[in-house]
């Protein structure tokens, strides 16, 4: 199955506080799982990305955690912030023909 | 070293009209992915192609749609007869040669196509 859910569809963090998105997938030939964060009218830019035999992957203020037993992963934004208000998009590499599977996004509102 | 670059970046196409999006991949690399993005969704791979040929298509509307990669010059998608339901941002994507893991992985800013 070629699918990748995500979770919340909307997200509302007070400046300073954590953000947290969830994702679960089911197809265990993903090999690669990415973040990327989309601003209206832009593509997507990765932000951050994971591969299956790594359980944490920290980068500034942007971390991924990654359990490979319960098919999921999250991103975490510590000290979020008015600018990190955009949508985020998890997704998953199928290594069988390098198309990313995308989840349904999250619009993250950071309030100052 | 630019980036993906996608042209134009909005498309406004009476119902019934051919639409063609183009993309240039970054500089040395030879995959490129098409995707679309329907408002307030997440994207979906349409196909995926190399020099000349349709690795993947099976995200593709099995009409009116076609893509292509030729030798010289960008891939196009091109949607013909388009539909008020073709309204969507398409999202080009390139990477580098070989099978690299999802590295290099990277999107252009898109063609916004109205349709009419």
């Amino acid at each position: 199955q070629q699918q990748v859910k995500q979770s919340p569809q909307s997200l509302i963090v007070q400046k300073g506080g954590i953000s947290i998105i969830n994702c679960a997938y089911e197809n265990t030939a993903f090999d690669y799982f990415p973040w990327y964060q989309q601003f209206p009218g832009k593509g997507p830019a990765l932000l951050i990305a994971i591969r299956p035999d790594v359980s944490e992957k920290k980068e500034g203020r942007f971390t991924i955690s990654f359990n490979k037993s319960a098919k999921q992963f999250s991103l975490h934004i510590m000290d979020s912030q008015p600018g990190d208000s955009a949508t985020y998009f998890c997704a998953a590499l199928d290594n069988q023909g390098g198309k990313l599977i995308f989840g349904q996004g999250t619009e993250l509102s950071v309030k100052p | 070293n630019a980036g993906v670059m996608q042209n134009p970046r909005h498309l406004v196409r009476r119902r019934g009209q051919e639409a063609r999006l183009r993309c240039s991949p970054m500089k040395g690399h030879s995959h490129v992915y098409w995707y679309r993005q329907l408002p307030e969704e997440g994207l979906k791979f349409m196909v995926y192609l190399q020099k000349e040929n349709i690795i993947d298509e099976s995200g593709m509307p099995k009409e009116r749609f076609s893509a292509e990669f030729p030798k010289e010059g960008p891939s196009i998608l091109r949607i013909q007869q388009v539909v008020r339901g073709d309204s969507a941002a398409y999202f080009c994507a390139s990477s580098p040669p070989g099978n690299t893991g999802g590295r290099g992985y990277t999107f252009g800013s898109g063609t916004r196509l109205t349709v009419v």
